[in-house]
């Protein structure tokens, strides 16, 4: 089975930009989170979709969104870019098993924001 | 809610010596499990190994093993015979049953492998 796919994996913005970033998970994962990674901050929640929903949250502006199609890949978007929004942005997908998930993660893009 | 602690943030193993990294967790959920992920320089967060709460025996994929002492609430992972590859951070997560799809990670352990 092909792994998790994140496009692009590099990017640079400037500030104020919009961006949108692409996963496409597992073939059969129905569930992709989403993780902002800085060295500051460590990994951090941003959102969770499952069958087209979004079904947890974290603590992050509403200038961040995301959305997930029929098909599971899902796109997140950040508008009105900051400097502080520079960061590795990685996707999971899960499977869950028994009543737990096992998440299973792309291999990240790298946003600059300058 | 859950919690986890890794306290290592830097580690040194020489090649082919086995090297012990610590994790422990905190949840009120009886049905959790405890995860291990490394991250090298590239990126990517790649699975290694799992532990459910209710598994009797501690999990082993390889090289990685991860020993669970339930009572003292730690999931250590031990890498043997390391290898110059296995420089890279390591991070530990947990999930929990009640709380779903939503991991809880450490603030990772960053080893170096030295020749």
């Amino acid at each position: 089975k092909a792994g998790v796919t994140q496009t692009p994996r590099y990017l640079i913005k400037t500030r104020g930009q919009q961006v949108t970033l692409s996963c496409s998970p597992i073939s059969g994962h129905r569930s992709v989170s989403w993780y902002q990674q800085t060295p500051g901050q460590g990994l951090q929640f941003l959102f969770e979709y499952f069958s087209e929903t979004q079904r947890n949250k974290g603590n992050f502006p509403g200038r961040f969104s995301g959305r997930q199609f029929s098909n599971s890949r899902s796109e997140m978007n950040v508008s009105t870019l900051e400097l502080g929004d520079s960061a590795l942005y990685l996707c999971a997908s899960s499977l869950q098993s028994g009543g737990l998930y096992t998440q299973y993660f792309g291999p990240g893009t790298r946003l600059t924001v300058l | 809610a859950q919690k986890i602690t890794q306290t290592q943030p830097g580690m040194f193993v020489q090649e082919k010596e086995a090297v012990t990294l610590d994790c422990t967790y905190d949840t009120s959920d009886p049905s959790y499990g405890l995860f291990w992920y490394k991250q090298p320089s590239s990126g990517e967060m790649i699975f290694l190994i799992y532990q459910g709460s209710y598994d009797q025996q501690n999990a082993t994929e390889g090289r990685y093993s991860l020993n669970f002492q339930k009572a003292r609430k730690s999931a250590n992972l031990v890498i043997s015979a390391s290898q110059l590859g296995d420089s890279a951070m390591y991070f530990c997560a947990m999930s929990a049953s009640n709380t779903g799809n939503q991991f809880y990670f450490g603030t990772g352990t960053s080893l170096t492998v030295i020749p």
